[in-house]
Parts: C-alpha cells; sequence; structure tokens
C-alpha cells in the first residue's frame, strides 16, 4: 500500500524559512518523480515543484521559484521542500503525491497524495 | 483565481447522473494536454479518479467516466450514491505556465 507522510509544517513569521519532508513507502521510491502540491481556500489546489526520479531535474511554480528548493534521498525515501523568504500567500495544506513516472512532463498526474502538512505563515 | 474553470458545485439525487466541467483554453486542454480527476473526500487525502482524460484507476467504478473535447473536458458520475459527495478537480498542463495546473473544485452534493 502506497504511503506518503508529510511532516515539518507549522506556524513561521513573514520572512522565515520552513523545511517540509516526505517519507514514502509502498511502491519504488527512485522510479518515480515526485511534487508537492499546495491547497489553499482561497486559490484551491496549486501545483509548487516537482523532481524527477534521478533528483536531476526539478521544476517550481513562478509563485515560489527562486524561494523554494526541492530535493530528494532516494536511499531514505524521502522528498524535501525547503521554504525560504516565507510570506502570507504561501499558507495552506501542502500535499506531497507520487506521480504517474519517472519524469516531470506535460502528461503526468499524481496517482496517490499524502493527507499534507499545514504551514501558516502569520506574525 | 484558477487556470481551469469548474462549477463550484452541483447537486443530483441518489441514482442520477451528474455531470462536472473543467474549462481551460488554448494553452492547456485546448493543445491537446490530457485531463486528469481528483476527488476529495472529507478530510481525506485527494484521490485519483480519472487519468488520461478517460481512464479509469483500478478501484474506481465504472459509474464514473471522462471525456475531453475542444477546450473543455468532463467528469460524469451515473447511479449517484452518497457516497460520492466530495469536492472533485480537474487538472492538466499548461504550455504558457510550464506548469500543471488545477480547476478550482466543485463541490458534489448528492440530495
Amino acid at each position: 500500500e502506497v504511503q506518503l507522510l508529510e511532516s515539518g509544517g507549522g506556524l513561521i513569521q513573514p520572512g522565515g524559512s520552513l523545511r517540509l519532508s516526505c517519507a514514502a513507502s509502498g511502491f519504488n521510491f527512485r522510479d518515480f518523480a515526485m511534487a508537492w502540491i499546495r491547497q489553499t481556500p482561497g486559490k484551491g489546489l496549486e501545483w509548487v515543484s516537482a523532481i524527477s526520479a534521478a533528483g536531476d531535474s526539478t521544476y517550481y511554480a513562478d509563485s515560489v521559484k527562486g524561494r523554494f528548493t526541492i530535493s530528494r534521498d532516494n536511499f531514505r525515501r524521502t522528498v524535501h521542500l525547503q521554504m525560504n523568504s516565507l510570506g502570507a500567500a504561501d499558507s495552506g495544506v501542502f500535499h506531497c503525491a507520487k506521480t504517474s513516472g519517472g519524469y516531470v512532463t506535460s502528461f503526468y498526474y499524481f496517482e496517490f497524495w499524502g493527507q499534507g502538512s499545514l504551514v501558516t505563515v502569520s506574525s | 483565481q484558477s487556470v481551469l474553470t469548474q462549477p463550484p458545485s452541483v447537486s443530483g439525487a441518489p441514482g442520477q447522473r451528474v455531470t462536472i466541467s473543467c474549462s481551460g483554453n488554448s494553452s492547456n486542454i485546448g493543445s491537446g494536454y490530457d485531463v486528469h480527476w481528483y476527488q476529495r473526500l472529507p478530510g481525506a487525502a485527494p484521490k485519483l479518479l480519472i487519468y488520461l482524460n478517460t481512464h479509469r484507476p483500478s478501484g474506481v467504478p465504472d459509474r464514473v467516466s471522462g471525456s475531453r473535447s475542444g477546450i473543455s473536458a468532463s467528469l460524469a458520475i451515473t447511479g449517484l450514491q452518497a457516497e460520492d459527495e466530495a469536492e472533485y478537480f480537474c487538472q492538466s498542463y499548461d504550455s504558457s505556465l510550464s506548469a500543471s495546473v488545477f480547476g478550482g473544485g466543485t463541490q458534489l452534493t448528492v440530495l
């Protein structure tokens, strides 16, 4: 059974940093690209970032480019999202997702999602 | 404001058929990019419902179907059941944004 367990969320002041982690199990982790998707009450679902199976290609939404960094550890079966210079607009529930293939393509989709980790940016 | 447009809500009585639309433009669905659908039950993580426009993952009943035409796509659920009450999202790819994009979500209420 595929399981994705996010951690690292919390309350952070504007301008601060957080590092989200996602622990994966139940599938061949090193064979699949992984993604982070943010859910907010006002904007619904927003794709944030993705990383190829090998970790050699990374992709970011324009809204987080230059501030967020995605990485993965295929030995430890984890994917991380380092978030810097956080603002109120970054608040939301961050879901880790297993994608449908090894590469980030125009036709990939999100096969399994974690429950999410809540990030609240507020003073 | 989401890139893909969905109705905020739809409803139907048990046993009826409902459809949820997902409208895009020439940079996403209209360019032939595939559409995928997700279901989010209250308190649960989103679940893949339809992939590559029309395909159902294992475990999704055949009363759920998807289609795509032109700049839009649709999700249809026949034989509506109480367990179908959830929020539904469409997803595609947008070439002008170079990103996966989602619809704003549609809340399905079973009357």
